[in-house]
């Protein structure tokens, strides 16, 4: 069965620095990676993901993330934060077929100016 | 805009009444999903259906019912509803192959 955890439950960054958020996955072959972000009350928004071929992904918003199967992860980042980059946001791995995506936990971002 | 439609958006029920969330897209995906999401625990998959016609269970299924009559919608039932189904829930879709998936804004339910 596919799992995704994230190890950060809350993370606090200042304004302007950079951010890495981890993610580690198990899956059994080669997996669908995603981030998504929420804000508060709101729905989920892609911020990108990766499917196969270049294993540096960037995504919206100045994000970008990295898989790496040795270590089988998928962290995200970014080098300078903006304080309306504080959200919480979600990994997720899926695969082909009918498998739905499988989410970790969420980690909380809150930005200090 | 093309895209997967929630309704209602907020609901409050008391324990026991009955009710039905609609999710309907206009994308003409296979895979359709309802996921509940709760404090800490990240997205956790209700039911899923493959197609017109069928559905399955997910991770956390009791308590609720689904059906997929048409292939734009899938309807997640709450038959009797309790205080453990107050969430945020999700319907999502996505297409065959390696292809992303889109998501519905949510429904917030609060069942007293």
């Amino acid at each position: 069965a596919q799992s995704v955890t994230q190890p950060d439950i809350h993370i606090t960054v200042s304004e302007g620095a950079s951010l890495e958020l981890r993610c580690n996955y198990s899956y059994g072959a080669t997996p669908y990676l995603f981030w998504y972000v929420q804000s508060p009350g709101q729905g989920l928004q892609l911020l990108l993901k990766y499917f196969s071929g270049d294993t540096l992904v960037q995504g919206i918003k100045g994000f970008e993330a990295e898989f790496k199967r040795s270590q089988s992860s998928f962290n995200l980042r970014k080098p300078s934060v903006h304080w309306s980059d504080a959200a919480e946001y979600f990994c997720a791995v899926g695969a082909t077929g009918r498998r739905a995506l499988t989410f970790g936990s969420g980690t909380r971002l809150q930005v200090q100016p | 805009n093309a895209g997967v439609t929630q309704t209602p958006k907020f609901r409050v029920l008391k324990t026991g009444q009955s009710m039905t969330l609609l999710c309907a897209q206009d994308m003409n995906h296979e895979y359709m999903y309802w996921y509940r999401q709760d404090p800490g625990m990240g997205l956790r998959l209700i039911h899923y259906s493959v197609g017109e016609g069928t559905t399955a269970k997910g991770e956390v299924p009791d308590g609720y019912n689904v059906s997929r009559l048409k292939k734009q919608n899938f309807l997640l039932g709450l038959e009797s509803a309790a205080p453990s189904q107050t969430s945020v829930y999700f319907c999502a879709s996505r297409s065959q192959g390696p292809s992303g998936y889109t998501f519905g804004s949510g429904t917030r339910l609060t069942v007293v």
